[in-house]
């Protein structure tokens, strides 16, 4: 079946520095990949999504590239603020599932001044 | 504008009561969803809904039942049979299911704790 395997946290970063957070997946056909952020005590708000392979999904400063050949789409930021302090969900969705969504574990990123 | 509300915010059970989580959507999604969220753990399935009157089992239904009787509308109860049932949990809503490139809308949860 489909799963998705993302890097464990917290993560701890200080403002200004690179961020990386890994997620690998597993799907029988083609899916749709996603990445959510979650704030305390909030519900997930869509961060990014990529369609198909190749395709680079963006928004406030994340990015994450669809990489078939490795089965990966890992969230990257050059220079992270406090207010990135969230928990972040790397997520997918396949046809043949009939579109529900599984998700990773979460990785919490913690960013200090 | 559109989206998920989810109320109560915050909710008190005593042992061996039954309570409702309410979700409701005002995107015109066909499918609703809920999710349970425990401390450190990702997100478990636990029903969903792809068409009004028809719902599905997910990963941990026991302890829980739902109903849509209408689209907006997708109420969560928490039964006595749910031992351990303290947890945030998260509805969501989506277009046809079928078309995967869309995601899930979520709710703001609810966080039910058992005094």
């Amino acid at each position: 079946g489909d799963s998705v395997t993302q890097m464990e946290g917290p993560v701890t970063l200080s403002e200004e520095a690179f961020l990386t957070i890994n997620c690998t997946y597993t799907a029988t056909g083609y899916p749709s990949l996603f990445w959510y952020v979650q704030y305390p005590g909030e519900g997930l708000q869509l961060l990014l999504k990529a369609t198909k392979a190749d395709d680079k999904g963006s928004n406030k400063g994340f990015e994450a590239t669809y990489r078939k050949e490795t089965t990966s789409f890992h969230l990257e930021k050059g220079s992270v603020q406090v207010s990135d302090s969230a928990v972040y969900f790397c997520a997918l969705s396949d046809v043949g599932g009939g579109n529900k969504l599984t998700f990773g574990t979460g990785t919490q990123l913690k960013v200090e001044l | 504008d559109g989206g998920i509300t989810q109320s109560p915010k915050y909710l008190f059970r005593k042992e061996g009561q039954n309570v409702t989580l309410s979700c409701e959507q005002n995107l015109n999604h066909d499918a609703m969803y809920w999710y349970r969220q425990d401390p450190g753990q990702g997100l478990r399935l636990i029903y969903y809904s792809q068409i009004v009157n028809d719902f599905q089992k997910g990963d941990i239904a026991e302890g829980y039942s739902v109903s849509r009787e209408k689209k907006e509308s997708f109420p969560l109860t928490v039964t006595s049979a749910q031992k351990n049932p303290t947890a945030f949990y998260l509805c969501a809503s989506s277009i046809v299911p079928g078309q995967s490139s869309e995601g899930y809308t979520f709710g703001s949860g609810t966080r039910l704790t058992v005094v």
